[in-house]
């Protein structure tokens, strides 16, 4: 059973370029989280969603930031417009739906790193 | 509302000794809490996890952590350190949102062991 995929692991972006990270959940999870990890920081929730659905998104950035899981095929990251302040590693998680959902392990990517020069 | 405080950025251990890494949480009920660890550039491996179960969670590698409900405290320990064990550690808690988990990580203790 493949762990969570994430691709690519590194890109560089111009300022003002499109960035595009995707994500591929384990297999069997149908939830997925994206997490922002700054230098030297803790990593800070992004965005929570389900097959389909955005559930909570409270971490996103309000502008250039989008996220989306569909039917079929990995969750993409997407960030437009890219800035300096962008450079990051992100990190992919997913967990599986089963209820009681709080001790459910969360799995984690290798996570992707921009950098935005 | 929920947090973590992780009491040290840096944390150096001589090879042998044993490694204490402090986390203290905030939470407005029972919390699921976590311990990761993360190599340079590497993802975020679980070590251990707590859910209400035994106070005493065992994990993977030798560590364990303890959970104190009256000092809302999850300490990570482990009796005798290795070189391997050098990494970034991070004490995570878990609330819910919308039927699936929201961490909430420390700013992370930098472990360092040395010979």
């Amino acid at each position: 059973n493949a762990g969570v995929m994430q691709n690519p692991r590194h890109l560089v972006r111009r300022r003002g370029q499109e960035a595009r990270l995707r994500c591929s959940p384990m297999k069997g999870h149908s939830h997925v989280y994206w997490y922002r990890q700054l230098p030297e920081e803790g990593l800070k929730f992004m965005v929570y969603l389900q097959k389909e659905n955005i559930i909570d998104e409270s971490g996103m950035p309000k502008e250039r930031f989008s996220a989306e899981f569909p039917k079929e095929g990995p969750s993409i990251l997407r960030i437009q417009q890219v800035v300096r302040g962008d450079s990051a590693a992100y990190f992919c998680a997913s967990s599986p739906p089963t209820r009681p959902i709080s001790g459910n392990t969360i799995y984690f990517g290798e996570g992707s790193w921009l950098t935005v020069v | 509302a929920q947090s973590v405080t992780q009491l040290d950025s840096h944390v150096s251990v001589s090879e042998g000794t044993p490694v204490l890494l402090r986390c203290n949480y905030s939470s407005s009920y029972s919390p699921s809490l976590f311990w990761y660890v993360q190599h340079p550039n590497k993802g975020l491996q679980l070590l251990l996890k707590y859910t209400s179960a035994a106070t005493l969670v065992k994990g993977i590698n030798g560590f364990e952590a303890e959970f104190k409900k009256s000092e809302t405290s999850f300490h990570l320990t482990k009796p005798s350190a290795h070189m391997s064990d050098a990494a970034e550690y991070f004490c995570v808690v878990s609330g819910f949102t919308g039927g699936g988990n929201k961490l909430t990580f420390g700013t992370g203790t930098q472990l360092k062991v040395e010979l």
